[in-house]
C-alpha cells in the first residue's frame, strides 16, 4: 500500500527554470514531510523539511509548499542548476510512526 | 564527525554464500532501517530496529537477518535465501519523534553488492 505518490517518475527542465515536484499522502496522521536528495552511488541527503502548521517554507532556491485540505505537499527548485541534476524523494511520517513512509522518486536532470 | 558509516562500499558475492554488510552510527539515535534500492527505483524496507536486542521485519524481509546488539551498530546480512540480492544497500538511522518533535533520518552511503 503506498501512502506517499510522487509525481512525476522524471522530470527535464532547462537550466534557470522551475523544476517542480509533487506528492500526495493520504494518511492524515502525518505532520512531518522532509524531502531527501539522491546523487547516483550516494546516500539521500536531508534537502528540506516542513510541518503542516505552515503552507510553504523556502531555503534558498528550494521551496516546499503544502496544503493541509489537498493532502499534498511540492518541492520547488528555483533556477534550477545542471548540479541539481539527482533523484529527489518525499517523504512524510507521524509522531508515533516507527517508520518514515517515501515516495517513489523523481529523477530530476536539468540540461544546459 | 557525527555520522553513519556503511561499509564496504562495493561487495562482491558468489551465488549461495551469506555476506554481511556494517553499518555504524555515532549520532546516539534509537532507531535504525536498512532500505533496498534497485537501479531507478525507490526505497524498500527490509528491517528495522527502534531499540537495542528488538528489531521488526519491514516489507521485504525475506532473505535477510539483523541483530542490534549495541545501539550504534546494526549489521545486515543477506542470506542464500535471498534470490535476487544485486542491489543498493542503504542503512539509515533517526530519533524517534517525541511529543511535538519529529526527526528526519539520517542515512549512510551505501553499500553496492554484485552477485557474481
Amino acid at each position: 500500500q503506498q501512502q506517499v505518490k510522487q509525481s512525476p517518475q522524471s522530470l527535464i527542465v532547462q537550466k534557470g527554470g522551475i523544476s517542480i515536484i509533487n506528492c500526495a499522502y493520504e494518511n492524515t496522521a502525518f505532520d512531518y514531510f522532509p524531502w531527501y536528495q539522491q546523487f547516483p552511488g550516494k546516500g539521500p541527503a536531508l534537502l528540506i523539511a516542513i510541518r503542516p502548521d505552515v503552507s510553504e517554507k523556502k531555503e534558498g532556491r528550494f521551496t516546499i509548499s503544502f496544503n493541509k485540505s489537498a493532502k499534498q505537499f511540492s518541492l520547488h527548485i528555483m533556477d534550477s542548476q545542471p548540479g541539481d541534476s539527482a533523484t529527489y524523494f518525499c517523504a512524510a511520517l507521524g509522531r508515533s510512526d516507527q517508520k518514515v513512509t517515501f515516495g517513489t522518486g523523481t529523477k530530476l536532470q536539468v540540461i544546459p | 564527525d557525527g555520522g553513519i558509516t556503511q561499509s564496504p562500499k562495493y561487495l562482491f558475492r558468489k551465488e549461495g554464500q551469506n555476506v554481511t554488510l556494517s553499518c555504524e552510527q555515532n549520532l546516539n539515535h534509537d532507531a535504525m532501517y536498512w532500505y533496498r534500492q534497485d537501479p531507478g527505483q525507490g526505497l524498500r524496507l527490509i528491517y528495522y530496529s527502534q531499540i537495542v536486542n528488538d528489531f521488526q521485519k519491514g516489507d521485504i524481509a525475506e532473505g535477510y537477518s539483523v541483530s542490534r546488539e549495541k545501539k550504534e551498530s546494526f549489521p545486515l546480512t543477506v542470506t542464500s535465501a535471498q534470490k535476487n540480492p544485486t542491489a543498493f544497500y542503504l542503512c539509515a538511522s533517526r530519533t524517534p519523534g517525541q511529543g511535538l518533535v519529529n526527526t528526519e533520518a539520517f542515512f549512510g552511503q551505501g553499500t553496492r553488492l554484485t552477485v557474481v
